[in-house]
């Protein structure tokens, strides 16, 4: 079965801190690499997307650094804020097929 | 502007009764998207919809659940014969274009079977 593999499974990180959070995919019709940021009793909010023809793409506070030969992507929260505490999943999409990783809980303490 | 509208937000049902879940896109999708979510774990894809076909259901068990997207209306996610397993929360979400690119999510449905 396909997977996306995400890593790791919990982080805590230093107000200020880099909070990096790791995916690996196996399938290589994928092409469209989403993060989504969830807080409890929410849905899953868009945060940053990237695709394949881009290494990486930052908005803000937030970064994707895309390895296309590796299969490999990662989120990079800068100067990461207690607000960000939250659960962040990746996803890998092709035009029909969608698979999430488990999800990273964050804490980011003061 | 208004979101991806799920309802209910919270829905209890006996074992054996029928859940039914509601979920109205963005204005402008025409693609939808059902996923759950057990407690501390993450989204399991269920069903993709566009308006009144069933582009991909092989997220969903065969048995009890169905799902729709008319023409007019919202997409509805039915659950029959609820068992104390489907208790989760469902999200359902929504794009402009296939399923490979942005998309919106509801604040779900959570599903208690007693």
């Amino acid at each position: 079965q396909q997977q996306v593999k995400q890593s790791p499974q919990s982080l805590i990180v230093q107000k200020g801190g880099i909070s990096i959070i790791n995916c690996a995919y196996e399938n290589t019709a994928f092409d469209y690499f989403p993060w989504y940021q969830q807080f409890p009793g929410k849905g899953p909010a868009l945060l940053i997307a990237i695709r394949p023809d881009v290494s990486e793409k930052k908005e803000g506070r937030f970064t994707i650094s895309f390895n296309k030969s590796a299969k490999q992507f990662s989120l990079h929260i800068m100067d990461s804020q207690p607000g960000d505490s939250a659960t962040y999943f990746c996803a890998a999409h092709s035009y029909d097929k969608v698979i999430f990783g488990p999800g990273t809980s964050l804490s980011v303490i003061p | 502007n208004a979101g991806v509208m799920q309802n209910p937000r919270h829905l209890v049902r006996r074992r054996g009764q029928e859940a039914r879940l509601r979920c109205s896109p963005m204005k402008g999708h025409s693609h939808v998207y059902w996923y759950r979510q057990l407690p501390e774990e993450g989204l399991k894809f269920m069903v993709y919809l566009q308006k009144e076909n069933i582009i991909d259901e092989s997220g969903m068990p065969k048995e009890r659940f169905s799902a729709e997207f008319p023409k007019e209306g919202p997409s509805i996610l039915r659950i029959q014969q609820v068992v104390r397993g489907d208790s989760a929360a469902y999200f359902c979400a929504s794009s402009r274009e296939s399923l490979n690119t942005e998309a919106f999510f509801g604040q779900g449905t959570r599903l208690t079977v007693v």
